[in-house]
């Protein structure tokens, strides 16, 4: 089975810290994504990647950066945590490259992070 | 015109009823259709997904109807078990490759 490995499953930061969220694929996929899941407001996405090295703005990125310098791995990054970054953050990968539709999303267990 | 509108927020069922989850989109690209399923503590996984060149499709208990003419679609769970009781996403892509989700059903079913 595609595994999609979320590094912690709940985190608690301070005010102002960089938190790094990490997530790793071992199906060789070529597009990853981080999402936010908030109730009333679905899965909303933050960033994503097609390739190594590529990094391409979702819907609200302000307040994140991302990092993938190898293929299984998607790093998602609070540059200065703020209390309304407190949520479940989920991971996902899919097999197909862009352009195609993206059949199967595999997603991660989620991590929770609040932010306090 | 990026946007899936979901409904209800909520909904209980008794046990053996029929839980429906509708969706509306309005991007006219959109070409892929999946329902994901979320149980506490996991992540969403993928149930069943339709594409615009039927109207229905249908795996064991769960069904999609698809109307392209008026840009919705709906899930619906017949013979509702307490083991269904899960969060429900809809979902939409088009060939640019990115999903575009609904606002999430928390469904509950009663025994």
């Amino acid at each position: 089975d595609v595994k999609v490995t979320q590094s912690s499953r709940y985190l608690v930061k301070r005010t102002g810290e960089k938190v790094f969220l990490e997530c790793v694929q071992d199906m060789d996929h070529e597009n990853m994504f981080w999402y936010r899941q908030d109730p009333g407001l679905g899965l909303r996405l933050i960033y994503f990647s097609y390739d190594v090295k590529m990094k391409e703005k979702g819907d609200i990125p302000e307040g994140y950066s991302v990092s993938r310098e190898k293929k299984e791995r998607f790093s998602l990054i609070l540059e200065s945590a703020s209390t309304n970054q407190t949520s479940m953050y989920l991971c996902a990968s899919s097999a197909y490259g862009r352009g195609v539709a993206p059949y199967g999303y595999t997603f991660g267990s989620g991590t929770r992070l609040t932010v306090v | 015109q990026q946007q899936v509108k979901q409904s209800p927020q909520s909904l209980i069922v008794q046990k053996g009823g029929i839980s429906i989850i509708n969706c509306a989109y309005e991007n006219t690209a959109f070409d892929y259709f999946p329902w994901y399923q979320q149980f506490p503590g996991k992540g969403p996984a993928l149930l069943i997904a339709i594409r615009p060149d039927v109207s229905e499709k249908k795996e064991g208990r769960f069904t999609i109807s698809f109307n392209k003419s008026a840009k919705q679609f709906s899930l619906h769970i017949m013979d509702s078990q307490p083991g269904d009781s899960a969060t429900y996403f809809c979902a939409a892509s088009n060939q640019g490759g990115k999903l575009i989700f609904g606002q999430g059903t928390e469904l509950s079913v009663k025994p």
